[in-house]
């Protein structure tokens, strides 16, 4: 069974750097898929934010890219999402994924985590 | 704004059926898979059908999906007042080179 699990500050200040981890569980990043973030602005819907390969390669939703950076470390079988210059547009539940095939379907969530920017 | 469009809302009786729509173009749903999710209050989205109309293992059949040119369809028959959630579909877009959602729909069951 495929878990993940985020892990992170929950209030990070305006301008500051959003950092945020994800652990996989009962499955090897080095096995394949894209794993990435999706996040979710509180009553609002679902942003894809970016994925990663295990080899570093990445997509990145061109909103995002300039403040983006998604990393993997394959020896803890955990990936990253740091995003900087947050505002508090930036402030959202954070899910992080795995992505089942080819970017159209994602079949393993995270729990997600709340993280609030202040101003 | 979603690059996919929903009803924001649908509604129906316990052992009904109801169906949601989801508008794409032909840079996103036209050419790749749609797959659909159903967030139930305070949880995150779970993965209900992938590939248009393949259900994971552990979805029942009175979930279904398909898709048309341009836009795809979920159905859910037999409406129990536990799929009452919010239902996203989703996509790759060829164009922009993201994966676009739907602004979601909430379903309740009356």
């Amino acid at each position: 069974q495929v878990q993940l699990q985020e892990s992170g500050p929950g209030l990070v200040k305006s301008s500051e750097t959003l950092s945020l981890t994800c652990t996989v569980s009962g499955y090897s990043i080095s096995g394949g898929y894209y794993w990435g973030w999706i996040r979710q602005p509180p009553g609002k819907g679902l942003e894809w934010i970016g994925t990663i390969f295990h080899s570093g390669g990445t997509y990145y939703n061109p909103s995002l890219k300039s403040r983006l950076t998604i990393s993997v470390e394959t020896s803890k079988n955990q990936f990253s999402l740091k995003l900087s210059s947050v505002t508090v547009a930036d402030t959202a539940v954070y899910y992080c994924a795995r992505d089942g095939q080819g970017h159209t379907m994602v079949d393993y969530w995270g729990q997600g985590t709340l993280v609030t920017v202040s101003s | 704004q979603s690059m996919l469009t929903q009803p924001p809302s649908v509604s129906a009786a316990p052992g009904q059926k109801v169906t949601i729509s989801c508008s794409g173009t032909s840079s996103n749903i036209g050419k790749n898979y749609v797959s659909w999710y159903q967030q139930l209050p305070g949880t995150a989205p779970k993965l209900l059908i992938y590939e248009n109309n393949k259900r994971p293992s552990g979805i029942p059949d009175r979930f279904s999906g398909s898709k048309s040119g341009t836009s795809a369809t979920l159905g859910i028959t037999g409406l129990q007042t536990g799929d009452e959630a919010d239902y996203y579909c989703g996509t790759w877009d060829n164009s922009l080179g993201v994966v676009v959602f739907g602004g979601g729909t909430k379903l309740t069951v009356l």
